[in-house]
């Protein structure tokens, strides 16, 4: 199972808005509701930021939103704050019943 | 509060053997499909492997299937993974990561992540 493509990184300002991109196939992302991102600032563990696609958890900035189209699924995040500077991982349920996530996008808030 | 407390990492030598256990607490643990997901010294995300509540149905990432295995201890609310003919390509912090979504045919995204255990595979 070959990894999801994201950037290797995006930048922006603060206040600003940013969209990571993660493009799999029809076989991942294009064929199931199940996308999610996390967030992962250095040394520590991941944080769930969006799941199915584009519901956040209780407790997530409203800042953070996701959406998909066809084989492409993407993480918006309006408003940014230097806070938000981390790695970003998407993650698909595929056919073969497995899971697989991004190759992660290092997010630098300028 | 959902907690999850990885044990068992370490230095071991290629070839060998070594068993990871995540302790569960927080939530009914038979109800919830787990997960094992693996991070490479300055690399990605891996998920390794998966296993339903109940134990019925596993899974594995092509780079590690027939050398890993997943298990679950219900009664004792503890996940394992029992990793043979460990490689270099195996140096990773290890997390184990609770399904979010409650399904009982797959777990779909990783709602709580435990803090993750360092192994590592050298001479």
């Amino acid at each position: 199972q070959s990894a999801l493509t994201q950037p290797a990184s995006v930048s922006g300002s603060p206040g600003q808005s940013i969209t990571i991109s993660c493009t799999g196939t029809s076989s991942d992302v294009g064929g199931y509701k199940y996308v999610s991102w996390y967030q992962q600032h250095q040394g520590k563990a991941p944080k769930l930021m969006i799941y199915d696609v584009s519901t956040r958890p209780s407790g997530v900035s409203n800042r953070f939103s996701g959406s998909k189209s066809g084989n492409t699924a993407s993480l918006t995040i309006s408003g940014l704050q230097a806070e938000d500077e981390a790695d970003y991982y998407c993650n698909s349920y595929t056919s073969r019943g497995t899971l697989v996530f991004g190759r992660g996008t290092k997010l630098t808030v300028l | 509060d959902v907690q999850l407390l990885e044990s068992g990492g370490g230095l071991v030598q290629p070839g060998g053997s070594l068993r990871l256990s995540c302790a569960a607490s927080g939530f009914t643990f038979s109800h919830y499909a787990m997960n094992w997901v693996r991070q490479a010294p300055g690399k990605g995300l891996e998920w390794v492997s998966l296993v339903l509540g109940g134990g019925s149905r596993t899974e594995y990432a092509d780079s590690v299937k027939g050398r890993f295995t997943i298990s679950r201890e219900n009664s004792k609310n503890t996940l394992y993974l029992q990793m043979n003919s460990l490689g270099a390509e195996d140096t990773a912090v290890y997390f184990c990561a609770k399904d979010g979504s409650g399904s009982d045919v797959s777990p779909y995204y990783f709602d709580h992540w435990g803090q993750g255990i360092p192994v590592t595979v050298s001479s």
